[in-house]
């Protein structure tokens, strides 16, 4: 089946460590999305990559960071910089060759600190 | 800039009553407009989406009609099962194809 799978589902994150969420697809989607969403907060973006090897800051990019070296996979890190990293995140994908195609998401990675 | 308004949850209600969870927008231009639906513990799905005025978006009993001249997008169902608790967001794209998000709404049906 095609889809999003995010990596680990539960991740704890010590003081000063940082810790990276792995997410891949195989829907052979050009855009790739990172979320971070708190309660009550609705999502934010925090970084997406319209093709490979490129990538911008979204809404809240401080203290995270991204690669995109393939098209399948876009893997976050939370720096030791976020310094208030606990927080449910959401990876999706998006076709853009054609337009207004929806994105899909994956099932996520609660974040907490230990 | 862009923005998505819903209104505040959570919504109770009882099974087989009727739906209207409110969203409005604030946009440039003409976005197309997605509900998307939140199961606890798990990511976001496309519930519907419209991509330009008047258009209606529906699925699984659910309906949602593009408003220009109210810049609204109300989701709404007639009859709702306990199965359809959870949360709902409201989202637009942007020119640049990024999504806007409402804080969301959450729906509570009791039997």
């Amino acid at each position: 089946d095609g889809g999003i799978t995010q990596s680990p589902k539960y991740l704890f994150r010590k003081e000063g460590q940082n810790v990276t969420l792995s997410c891949e697809q195989n829907l052979n989607h050009d855009a790739m999305y990172w979320y971070r969403q708190d309660p009550g907060q609705g999502l934010r973006l925090i970084y997406y990559s319209q093709i490979v090897n490129d990538f911008q800051k979204g809404d809240i990019a401080e203290g995270y960071s991204v690669s995109r070296e393939k098209k399948e996979s876009f893997p976050l890190t939370v720096t030791s910089a976020q310094k208030n990293p606990t927080a449910f995140y959401l990876c999706a994908s998006r076709e853009t060759g054609l337009g207004n195609q929806p994105q899909h998401f994956g099932d996520g990675t609660r974040l907490s600190i230990l | 800039g862009d923005s998505v308004t819903q209104m505040e949850g959570p919504v109770t209600l009882s099974e087989e009553a009727f739906l209207t969870i409110n969203c409005t927008y604030t946009a440039t231009g003409y976005p197309s407009l997605f509900w998307y639906v939140q199961y606890p513990g798990e990511g976001l799905q496309l519930l519907l989406k419209a991509t330009k005025a008047d258009d209606k978006g529906s699925n699984k009993g659910f309906e949602a009609t593009y408003r220009k001249e109210t810049t609204s997008f109300h989701l709404e169902k007639g009859s709702v099962q306990v199965s359809d608790s959870a949360v709902y967001f409201c989202a637009l794209s942007d020119v640049t194809d990024k999504l806007i998000f409402g804080t969301g709404t959450r729906l509570q049906v009791f039997p």
